[in-house]
């Protein structure tokens, strides 16, 4: 069964510095999405990715953060400066359409800890 | 703007008994509505989802969920609880021409044997 994998599984960095999170969404999906989990609070949406353009983004997606599709496989979240309060479990995940009705298929996750 | 309260951060059962998890919603449009698991070390993985037609909905593994629009609830059950059913579950919402899904903060299920 297709899946959406995440790379890598946990990321340790120091504050300042740059991180990229990778995801690889089923392979014929067409919205990609992240969304982030900090330690004991709720699932919450940063962004939602279409046609090589950010369809959607929260108040969280900020200037720091940027997402990219490089490639035809590859959806990746880049944070230039972290902080310590960007530490959480990050999920990608993608879906065939944008509508409402659609299942999103999430990823494991990658858990980001900042120092 | 729409959001999802789940009560009670940890729920016990016992091995074959009952399982009840509440979620409440808030929406100005009808919702359409899901429940998510995740076992350890895995993503979210989708449980069942309303979005129009029959109320009561049945997933996989046995849950089943049932929307209320006049309580605004989406109670997730299963009538016997099973030791792989320990996980956390994630209730969230969503709505015609949204993508993005607006969870709950989840509820740790523990099975007692």
């Amino acid at each position: 069964e297709p899946e959406v994998t995440q790379t890598p599984s946990h990321q340790v960095t120091q504050m300042g510095q740059e991180v990229i999170l990778r995801c690889v969404p089923i392979s014929n999906h067409l919205y990609f999405y992240w969304y982030r989990q900090i330690l004991g609070q709720k699932v919450e949406f940063l962004v939602s990715f279409y046609n090589n353009e950010i369809s959607e983004k929260s108040e969280i997606f900020d200037d720091q953060f940027s997402v990219e599709r490089p490639d035809g496989s590859n959806f990746t979240l880049k944070i230039r400066s972290t902080k310590l309060e960007d530490s959480a479990m990050y999920f990608c995940a993608s879906s065939g359409s944008g509508r409402g009705t659609d299942t999103q298929y999430f990823g494991p996750g990658t858990r980001l800890t900042v120092l | 703007a729409q959001s999802v309260t789940q009560l009670g951060s940890h729920v016990s059962v016992s091995e074959g008994a009952l399982v009840l998890l509440r979620c409440n919603y808030s929406s100005s449009v009808p919702p359409y509505l899901f429940w998510y698991v995740q076992y350890p070390n895995q993503g979210l993985q989708l449980l069942l989802k309303y979005t129009t037609g029959a109320t009561l909905v049945k997933g996989i593994n046995g849950f089943e969920a049932e929307f209320k629009k006049s309580e605004t609830s989406f109670h997730l059950t299963k009538p016997s609880a099973h030791m792989s059913d320990a996980a956390e579950y994630f209730c969230a919402v969503n709505n015609f021409g949204n993508e993005k899904l607006t969870f709950g903060t989840g509820t740790r299920l523990t099975i007692i044997p």
